[in-house]
């Protein structure tokens, strides 16, 4: 059972434009939140992450928001740059042990 | 530290062989983690430690799985009679927990393994 949903597998923006990737849970005990980031060949790279006790999280570039009463979160890339293309991959865990990894999102930015 | 290493990077054995992989994670994180990604998929929780004591287990990690983390430093993956459905990459992490919360959750590259 897929606990942890992105359900857009790609996702094109211009450089410059705002990228918004979501992702969906379904475990109200999932309390730790990340974002990864992945290109072909490597492991994926963190971005940043949120606990359930915020629901915003800004780190340069990257903002995560989380609703926790819709089980939802979303990160956004503002400006987006071409350097950004790669698999997003959302994870969910309850107190930071095993994480649970949505099957990503494809981001392309386009000069 | 350079962050989580794994060796071998790709490996290729043939069905029915044994296979080893190394994890070495960053030196002062306690906690370190398998997983395994397939194509198409988000990477699947197979066992963490805590230290040198493995403490989770997922259903994925069959009986021809076994992982240990001798002196709390570095870890293995042994893979036993490998099938063809285990060609996956399999990725380590390792983390730093503490009362504060968890810190640091660092992928390393991955091992890429091919059963033909």
């Amino acid at each position: 059972d897929q606990q942890v949903k992105q359900n857009s597998p790609s996702l094109s923006v211009q450089e410059g434009r705002i990228s918004i990737l979501n992702c969906d849970y379904t475990n109200s005990m999932f309390d730790y939140f990340l974002w990864y980031k992945k290109y072909p060949a490597e492991g994926p790279t963190f971005l940043i992450s949120i606990s359930s006790i915020k629901d915003k999280n800004e780190d340069g570039r990257f903002t995560v928001f989380l609703n926790k009463s819709a089980k939802h979160l979303s990160l956004h890339i503002v400006p987006s740059q071409p350097g950004d293309s790669a698999v997003y991959f959302c994870a969910a865990s309850k107190s930071g042990y095993a994480l649970n990894f949505g099957k990503g999102t494809s981001l392309l930015v386009t000069p | 530290d350079t962050g989580v290493s794994q060796d071998p990077r790709h490996k290729i054995t043939k069905r029915g062989q044994n296979v080893t992989f190394r994890c070495d994670p960053i030196s002062e994180h306690n906690r370190l983690y398998w997983y395994r990604q397939t194509l198409g998929q988000g990477p699947e929780f197979l066992t963490y430690f805590q230290n040198e004591a493995q403490l989770e287990k997922s259903r994925l990690l069959s009986d021809r799985f076994s992982a240990e983390r001798p002196k709390g430093s570095f870890s293995t993956l042994e893979i036993q009679r490998t099938e063809q459905g285990d060609s996956a990459m399999y990725l380590c992490a390792s983390s730093l927990s503490g009362p504060q919360g968890v810190y640091g959750y660092t992928f390393g590259s991955g091992t890429r393994l091919t059963v033909v």
